[in-house]
């Protein structure tokens, strides 16, 4: 169980061009989903934090305008990257966390992540 | 303010124990954990603990003091495979984030 997937796990895209990323919690319902990057060789860095049907919560230098997030269910949440520039590219991760799981409903579990390449 | 302290790269032999140490400062506390992440792939989970002692799992091993803001991961019996970095993070009260470390690489030789 705690099985979370995005897509796509590759993307290209050039500079200017608007990025879509899917985080989906596969078997079990995420009550909150997390979106990190991740430069190389750095830790994970929390961009913001989104409940099922409300506003995400942006950390602190994060332009909530520049990476919108939608979470309109509770298996699926999505990052766009809006007019995406060089140094927007990073490793982009998603976690949820859920009731029930065997980890407990603190435990975050992680999405495979997107690799995200502007030119 | 808040803060999770861990060493950036350790060193261990195949088949021989190794402990990655961890400390943190949070604005309250509501769990420990742990996990594994390969170059280029996502963490997985490893270990949660919320109340003081050591929790064991296959050749995994997680202590936590709260007292001390301190906690461990014991590594029994190296494989080639745990060569990964380990990331500690500790989660604040009243709130689902987590606060990381800076996560530790770890390289197991032959």
């Amino acid at each position: 169980g705690a099985v979370v997937s995005q897509h796509p796990s590759w993307v290209i895209c050039k500079s200017g061009t608007s990025v879509k990323i899917e985080c989906r919690s596969l078997d079990f319902q995420a009550t909150t989903m997390f979106w990190y990057r991740q430069f190389p060789k750095q830790s994970l860095m929390l961009m913001a934090t989104s409940n099922e049907g409300s506003k995400a919560t942006y950390e602190q230098g994060v332009e909530k305008d520049k990476f919108l997030i939608n979470h309109a269910s509770l298996t699926l949440s999505t990052l766009t990257v809006t007019s995406a520039h060089p140094e927007d590219s990073s490793f982009y991760i998603c976690s949820a966390r859920g009731g029930g799981l065997a980890g407990g409903q603190e435990t975050q579990y992680f999405g495979p992540g997107t690799r995200l390449l502007v030119l | 303010g808040q803060n999770i302290d861990q060493p950036t790269e350790m060193t261990a032999t195949e088949g021989a124990i190794v402990q990655i140490n961890c400390t943190y400062q949070t604005s309250g506390f509501n769990g420990l954990f742990w996990y594994q992440q390969h170059a280029g792939e996502a963490p997985t989970f490893l270990s949660y603990n919320v109340l003081d002692g050591l929790e064991e799992k296959g050749r995994f091993s997680s202590f936590l003091s709260r007292s001390k803001g301190y906690s461990y991961l014991l590594l029994k019996e190296l494989q080639m495979k745990d060569s990964a970095s380990y990331l500690c993070a500790a989660s604040p009260s009243g709130t689902y984030k987590y606060i990381f470390g800076t996560g530790t690489r770890l390289k197991v030789l032959a």
